[in-house]
């Protein structure tokens, strides 16, 4: 049983369009993220939310919107895709947004922007 | 502000021996936790072990253990019997009690030669 799935992996598409990566967790954890992984490899933190609301807001363009309809699910909308918006997003989800408890990453999606 | 460095970019070792990866911190914080995750090539990241930073005892997962000197902010990994799906990307990871996020290192790329 997958226990954090996204999808799509892959989606390739093109500066300007509007895309979203959907993420589903069935391990009945409170708290999910969304991550983003740039060519280098670095790990950074996007969105945060707990209970379905919003805990962690980073310094993200307004053009990324995350949506959470319910505890095992938090989406991601990007408007107007850029080519700086290439990269691996990461959705992972923990039992608790407190200090400590492990985070369980999805298997990332590839977005390219040409 | 957390910021956590990994000063190794990429690393060796042979099979079936021993390899260390450094990682240093900075908090603010007193309460916190300290992690490695591992991502192998399928992107898939996996936590490889944590440490309470109250904790003095080193935390110890079968062949995977940490040297944590909490004054000097250091927080190393030490993997023995290295195998062939050791090799993976190893990311350093701190989380403050009052911070809800983890703060990545850069990640160090570790392979192993059979």
């Amino acid at each position: 049983d997958t226990a954090v799935s996204q999808t799509p992996k892959y989606l390739v598409t093109q500066m300007g369009n509007d895309k979203s990566i959907k993420c589903e967790q069935n391990l009945g954890h409170d708290t999910m993220y969304w991550y983003k992984q740039d060519s280098k490899k670095f790990l950074k933190i996007m969105f945060s939310y707990n209970n379905k609301e919003l805990i962690i807001n980073e310094t993200v363009p307004n053009r990324f919107s995350p949506k959470s309809p319910d505890k095992a699910h938090l989406n991601l909308h990007i408007n107007s895709l850029e080519l700086g918006d290439s990269a691996v997003y990461f959705c992972a989800s923990s039992l608790s947004h407190r200090v400590g408890y492990e985070q369980y990453f999805g298997p990332g999606t590839r977005l390219t922007v040409t | 502000a957390q910021t956590v460095t990994q000063s190794q970019p990429e690393m060796s070792v042979q099979e079936a021996e021993t390899v260390t990866l450094s990682c240093t911190y900075d908090t603010s914080e007193s309460d916190y936790y300290l992690f490695w995750y591992k991502q192998p090539p399928s992107r898939q990241m996996i936590l490889v072990i944590r440490q309470e930073a109250y904790k003095q005892q080193n935390a110890t997962e079968n062949r995977f253990s940490v040297n944590f000197q909490k004054a000097a902010k250091s927080f190393s990994l030490k993997i023995s019997d290295s195998q062939l799906g050791d090799a993976a990307m190893y990311f350093c990871a701190s989380e403050g009690a009052g911070s809800y996020q983890l703060t990545f290192g850069k990640g160090t790329k570790l392979s192993v030669i059979p």
